[in-house]
């Protein structure tokens, strides 16, 4: 199957900082990349859809300008979480499809952040 | 907003078959339907795709009726390393795009 790479799996900074989080498809090319976070025991919360070449599309009540989504290219998107705070802390999951594979996501490794 | 209704957890045992069912009974002409398996700290990993009627592959089974309001994922054997949190998902439209609204899950036990 498809791969995708998130980096870093894990990541601890400081309160206020912000922090990068990439997602690559190594073999194929996405057209369509979401973010999703989960907490402890919950399941996956998509976050925002973004589509490369335009800006993403965030659900109800992710704020926007501190959850940033970059989709430059086919292959990478990046989710930068601005002036973390401790609830931020989380486990964020990345995921990719094409349209070729109808509703089948690839997903990638997830990244636990913790925020002091 | 999901889709999707799941039994919360099921428990079973190494050699068993485990059956799990999943109601979408608003799922769309255009929809597939997708199971997923996730271990903890870890991305949901892909198991089966389906459409109707019946698919099989090495893993698993998932069984779909005619109208195509449930779901049926059957593991044939399941071992201690199959015990995880099982995902249907199926297409969401209502954004007027693709996007992908996990339910709740199914957290599957399985014991010696």
């Amino acid at each position: 199957g498809a791969v995708v790479s998130q980096h870093p799996s894990r990541v601890i900074c400081k309160s206020g900082t912000s922090v990068k989080i990439e997602c690559r498809s190594l073999d194929f090319q996405a057209t369509t990349m979401f973010w999703y976070r989960q907490f402890p025991k919950q399941s996956l919360m998509l976050m925002a859809t973004s589509n490369e070449g335009s800006k993403a599309t965030y659900e109800q009540g992710v704020e926007k300008d501190k959850f940033l989504i970059n989709h430059a290219s086919l292959t990478l998107s990046t989710l930068t979480v601005t002036s973390a705070h401790p609830e931020d802390s989380s486990f964020y999951i990345c995921s990719a499809k094409t349209v070729a594979t109808n509703e089948k996501l690839f997903f990638g490794s997830g990244t636990q952040l913790s925020v002091l | 907003l999901a889709k999707t209704t799941q039994p919360i957890s099921m428990d079973s045992y190494e050699g068993q078959e485990v059956n799990i069912t999943c109601s979408h009974n608003n799922i769309a002409t255009n929809d597939y339907i997708t199971w997923y398996q996730q271990f903890p700290s870890q991305g949901p990993r892909f198991i089966i795709q389906g459409y109707k009627t019946k698919v099989t592959n090495e893993v698993a089974s998932l069984f779909i009726p005619a109208d195509r309001k449930s779901s049926t994922l059957s593991l044939p054997r399941v071992s201690l390393s199959d015990t995880a949190v099982y995902y249907c998902l199926v297409g969401d439209w209502s954004g007027g795009y693709n996007k992908l609204i996990f339910g709740a899950g199914t957290r599957l036990a399985v014991h010696p």
